[in-house]
């Protein structure tokens, strides 16, 4: 099987722009989460989408929203960009949403954005 | 709030010898998982090991194993016969049960294998 792709895997933006990452979750998988990484911050939970619904969300302000698309596919969005949302975004996606089994999730690569 | 600490940013090892990573994390769950993530430069992360809270049994996989002690909060990694390719930054993380992959992380432990 396909692992986790990102697209793009870089990006160079400017504040106040926005941005649209895309994740493409291994096939049959539901679930898709999000995390930035930053050397500050270290891995943050963003949110998680599993069936097209939003289940969890992190501690992020509202420019950060997302969605997830019937074939399980997700995007991330990023509005009113800020130099601190210059960090690794990385999608990661499982079989189960819920905790329940402790379902191990599968990361991509990552899109590494950078805003000037 | 969950909080999970890595309280060693950087070690290195010998190869072949063994290593063990520590992992302290703070919460008032019962029921709960524990993870290790390995992150070899620019490429993805991978789990190595996972430990459910209920089981009192350390988890093992290879050369990868856990050390849980469950009423201290602690989570260690050992590296038995550490390879060059274990050279990573090394992630424990921690998930409530039923929680929807909220995953909280450590800051990560650097770890260097020489040869």
């Amino acid at each position: 099987k396909a692992g986790v792709t990102q697209t793009p895997r870089y990006l160079i933006k400017t504040r106040g722009q926005q941005v649209t990452l895309s994740c493409s979750p291994i096939s049959g998988h539901r679930s898709v989460s999000w995390y930035q990484q930053t050397p500050g911050q270290g891995l943050q939970f963003l949110f998680e989408y599993f069936s097209e619904t939003q289940r969890n969300k992190g501690n992020f302000p509202g420019r950060f929203s997302g969605r997830q698309f019937s074939n399980s596919r997700s995007e991330m969005n990023v509005s009113t960009l800020e130099l601190g949302d210059s960090a690794l975004y990385l999608c990661a996606s499982s079989l189960f949403s819920s905790g329940v089994y402790g379902s191990e999730q599968f990361f991509g690569p990552g899109t590494r954005l950078t805003v000037l | 709030a969950q909080t999970v600490t890595q309280s060693q940013p950087e070690m290195s090892v010998q190869e072949a010898e063994t290593v063990t990573l520590s992992c302290t994390y703070d919460t008032s769950e019962s029921n709960y998982y524990l993870f290790w993530y390995k992150q070899p430069p620019s490429r993805q992360m991978i789990l190595v090991i996972r430990q459910e809270a209920y089981k009192q049994q350390n988890a093992t996989e290879n050369r990868f194993s856990v050390n849980f002690q469950k009423a201290a909060k602690s989570f260690s990694l050992k590296i038995s016969d550490s390879q060059l390719g274990d050279t990573a930054m090394y992630f424990c993380a921690f998930m409530k049960h039923n929680n929807n992959n909220d995953m909280r992380f450590g800051a990560g432990t650097r770890l260097t294998v020489k040869p």
